[in-house]
């Protein structure tokens, strides 16, 4: 099955800086890959995602970059705030049977 | 703006019970998921349900589980004799095509 392996684990920046996240997947099937953000003790929440047929997308701050020949994929968040504080999970799915990375924790200093 | 929703929000039980955890997906939304979360860990998926049947499972999600669209709105999962480590955050998603989306989650507390 997929196996998605996300980094670092934690991260911490200064507002005002970009921050970036890793992950990489196994099966070369997967064809979505989404990202999620989770506040303390709330439902993750989906921020940006990128289908296998791009490259990349962005969003304001937010960009998500995909490289299928690698395998990699990852999350690039600039002019950091202290609100993007969260925990950041990146997932990979070919069909219905999403699976997650363990999680980064971004903690943004003002 | 539609959102999934789920219920209880906390459930207590005595290890060896029976639970059943609701979900309502967001209307027009074909698919429907239940993921779980150990406190402090990854999500991790448990299975996929889309026109009255299971489409996706893990290998987390044994004969110790269930899943039912009972009626129109509902989804449901069934945990079957609970253990400790059965402990965990429990979210639905729902989905018209690839985009999922969370409820609030069950926290399930086996004791």
């Amino acid at each position: 099955g997929e196996n998605v392996e996300q980094h670092p684990s934690t991260l911490s920046v200064q507002e005002g800086d970009s921050a970036v996240i890793k992950c990489t997947y196994s099966d070369s099937a997967s064809n979505y890959f989404p990202w999620y953000k989770q506040e303390l003790g709330k439902r993750p929440q989906l921020i940006i995602d990128i289908r296998s047929n791009v490259g990349e997308k962005k969003d304001q701050r937010i960009a998500v970059t995909l490289n299928k020949t690698a395998k990699h994929f990852s999350l690039h968040i600039t002019e950091t705030q202290p609100e993007d504080s969260a925990v950041y999970f990146c997932a990979a799915s070919r069909a219905h049977d999403m699976r997650f990375g363990a999680g980064t924790r971004l903690t943004v200093k003002p | 703006e539609p959102e999934v929703t789920q219920t209880p929000s906390h459930q207590v039980t005595q290890m060896g019970q029976e639970v059943i955890l609701r979900c309502v997906p967001i209307s027009n939304h074909l698919y429907f998921y239940w993921y779980r979360q150990i406190l402090g860990q990854k999500v991790e998926f448990l299975v996929s349900f889309y026109n009255n049947e299971i489409s996706e499972k893990s290998e987390i999600f044994d004969d110790q589980f269930s899943v039912e669209r009972p009626d129109g709105s509902n989804f449901t999962l069934k945990i079957r004799s609970t253990k400790l480590e059965d402990s965990a955050m429990y979210f639905c998603a729902s989905s018209e095509d690839a985009e999922q989306y969370f409820g609030p989650g069950t926290r399930l507390t086996v004791t």
